[in-house]
């Protein structure tokens, strides 16, 4: 268990609303990851951060910011949500010996009517 | 083209067969390399890691060549337990860690 906990676990919202899904990590790690799961497409990066205000943008970043004003959180918005991002919602931390592998959250499955 | 490859399956085999999965991957300067497994409606949890002289755990083996890109699962003596959908993965050069997943491969173990 690598402490990682996701909010709200299941959404559904109107197109065009904001939401904000939140990443939660009890253990002081300092990368913290974004992904989305769809299916025929895999898990696709969205955003990334590497520490504290630093975050960088990944495959599928368009339609999506972050923030992390705190170790222990990374939050994920959806300004104007559509309808192609309904999807479910991986937050990650790497941990481990090499530093490298990564650990899942248990995901938020978000669907925009 | 997709970074990480993999058949999708459904691979359907009985209870103590022998089963292996394969997936390449187009970016040379990987330099790490994953197997996860993951069941319906869950996360991904790490299987194990791959190493360039291969490794293994318990009924698992794994192995990597670099020089055709090509890394490989082989799962001994399946159990019920083992169905799931199996990822390929290889990490994003210069990207803080970062994952680039395959599309998964379906494995069904029957009794």
């Amino acid at each position: 268990d690598a402490g990682i906990t996701q909010s709200p676990r299941h959404k559904v919202t109107e197109t065009g609303t904001p939401v904000t899904l939140r990443c939660h990590q009890t253990e002081n790690h300092r990368y913290m990851y974004w992904y989305r799961q769809d299916p025929g497409h895999g898990l696709r990066l969205i955003h990334y951060s590497y520490g504290v205000k630093d975050t960088d943008k990944g495959e599928v970043s368009d339609g999506y910011s972050v923030s992390r004003s705190k170790t222990e959180d990374f939050l994920l918005t959806l300004e104007s949500a559509t309808s192609s991002q309904t999807s479910v919602y991986f937050c990650a931390i790497t941990a481990g010996d090499r530093e490298n592998e990564q650990f899942f959250g248990p995901g938020t499955r978000l669907t925009v009517l | 083209r997709k970074e990480v490859e993999q058949d999708p399956g459904p691979f359907n085999v009985p209870e103590g067969a022998t089963v292996a999965f394969n997936c390449t991957y187009s970016n040379s300067a990987s330099q790490s390399f994953f197997w996860y497994r993951q069941d319906c409606r869950k996360e991904p949890k790490l299987l194990m890691s791959v190493y360039s002289s291969g490794n293994e755990d318990g009924r698992f083996t794994a192995q990597l060549n670099r020089a055709s890109q090509y890394i490989s699962l082989l799962i001994r003596d399946s159990k019920l337990s083992d169905s799931a959908t199996y990822l390929c993965v290889v990490n994003m050069p210069n990207s803080g860690y970062a994952l680039n997943f395959g599309k998964g491969t379906s494995l069904l173990v029957t009794p």
